[in-house]
């Protein structure tokens, strides 16, 4: 198995800009997590989807994100417009029962 | 609301030594717990878990962790430490009062010294 695939592994552009992180989720598992790590703030839960549907965006920070699953194989996290703020290494993680947690690579954001 | 208390940001030890990371949990149901290992540049992968079944949880890399209910801690343990073992050590709670929510710690990063 491939593991948790995340793409871009590093993205940078500047404040104002839309950015969109991606992630592919293990074959079969059917809960899917969004973190954010900061040397500030840790590792931080923004959403979490159980079955393509989101359970829990409360993390989210606000309405410059979004999060969408649009099939099991698939989730993006879109932060438009982007902030210095937001620079951060973002990661997905998938679960087939919603407890072990499988975290992919994560992508390194640098906003300018 | 549940939470999980790692003590000590960093703990720093010397090669061959004993390690000690200690994990606390608040829940008044027994939840799942688990550690986690960050290596620099990489995601989280898991050391291992503690589901209901025997209190002594063994791990990878030669790492162990014991469950006690009556002092809600999961301390991780390793006998001897390798320089390869210098990484960020997540405890993490699931279940229990916190219902479908992992929690994660604030993490914990050990340094092995030659």
């Amino acid at each position: 198995d491939a593991g948790v695939i995340q793409s871009p592994r590093h993205e940078v552009t500047e404040m104002g800009q839309e950015v969109t992180l991606r992630c592919k989720p293990i074959s079969g598992h059917n809960s899917l997590f969004w973190y954010r790590q900061t040397m500030m703030r840790g590792l931080e839960l923004l959403i979490y989807f159980n079955n393509n549907v989101p359970i829990d965006d409360s993390g989210m920070p606000e309405d410059r994100f979004s999060a969408k699953m649009p099939n099991a194989s698939f989730s993006t996290l879109k932060i438009q417009p982007s902030e210095p703020r937001d620079s951060a290494v973002y990661f997905c993680a998938s679960s087939l029962k919603g407890d072990e947690q499988f975290f992919g690579p994560g992508t390194r954001l640098t906003v300018l | 609301a549940q939470s999980v208390t790692q003590l000590g940001s960093h703990v720093s030890v010397s090669e061959g030594a004993l390690v000690l990371l200690r994990c606390n949990y608040s829940s008044s149901v027994p939840p799942y717990l688990f550690w986690y290992v960050q290596y620099p540049n990489q995601g989280l992968q898991l050391l291992l878990k503690y589901t209901s079944a025997a209190t002594l949880v063994k791990g990878i890399n030669g790492f162990e962790a014991e469950f006690k209910k009556s002092e809600t801690s999961f301390h991780l343990t390793k006998p001897s430490a390798h320089m390869s073992d210098a990484a960020e050590y997540f405890c993490a709670v699931h279940g229990g009062t916190g219902g479908f929510k992992t929690i994660f710690g604030a993490g914990t990063r050990l340094f092995v010294k030659a």
